[in-house]
């Protein structure tokens, strides 16, 4: 069973326009934490935001906000204020378990495009 | 930031050599590692975790005699792809996890290794 699900594969949004990319995950672990990478097309991966399964506010990281909610299991992405810069593949990720060694798997991703 | 280094960053080889890619960790100590395999346009795939010191962790699935991992120091870990074939030809791409504050929870990522086995 997919433990991450992002049913998007590809989304189309106006410049300067908010965008919400989808993420739901399965885990019976209390602890956990949820991330989203970024991919350009050069293939590098960056850190966008991290949200712990404790934490009780949404994280947020300038134009990046995590709309967590927890019963429902999902993870959104939130980017404001869409740019051009922001055309890429977005992952969200899941990490199960506190400890540091817990692998961190990936969804299949979503290719977001921004329209000048 | 924390920086990761990974090289080479693209390879070409023939079928059946080995390739050695490296993943350092220049500003921190990465207590774990992980190497993942991503085919075009699609997901990170963990092959492997690797603790410092310790034999690395596969995935099910993925030839360990095939896809040697070792992780000798906290700021190195090196993958080595055995008798190449083209099936091997992937972006591979580690990733390292450290201690402290600020790096315990993020992974940073190398910039990737281009395999392409002729």
């Amino acid at each position: 069973a997919q433990k991450i699900t992002q049913t998007q594969p590809g989304m189309f949004v106006q410049e300067k326009e908010a965008v919400t990319l989808d993420c739901t995950y399965d885990t019976s672990d209390p602890s956990y934490g949820l991330f989203w990478y970024k991919q350009p097309s050069s293939g590098e991966m960056i850190f966008l935001i991290y949200q712990g399964s404790y934490d009780q506010q949404n994280a947020t990281e300038g134009r990046y906000s995590l709309n967590f909610q927890k019963a429902r299991k999902s993870a959104n992405l939130v980017i404001s204020a869409s740019q051009l810069g922001d055309s890429a593949m977005y992952f969200c990720a899941m990490r199960e378990g506190p400890s540091s060694a817990s692998k961190i798997i990936f969804g299949s991703g979503t290719r977001l495009s921004i329209r000048p | 930031g924390a920086v990761v280094s990974q090289h080479p960053s693209r390879v070409i080889c023939k079928s059946g050599t080995s390739v050695k890619i490296e993943c350092r960790s220049l500003d921190f100590q990465a207590t774990t590692m992980f190497w993942y395999r991503q085919f075009p346009k699609q997901s990170l795939m963990l092959m492997a975790t690797s603790n410092e010191g310790s034999k690395a962790t596969y995935e099910q699935g993925v030839e360990k005699d095939k896809f040697l991992i070792n992780h000798a120091s906290l700021t190195l870990s090196t993958l080595t792809v055995t008798s190449a074939h083209p099936e091997d030809s992937s972006f591979y791409i580690c990733s390292a996890r450290g201690r402290g504050i600020l790096t315990n929870e993020k992974l940073f990522f190398g910039s990737g290794t281009q395999l392409s086995v002729l």
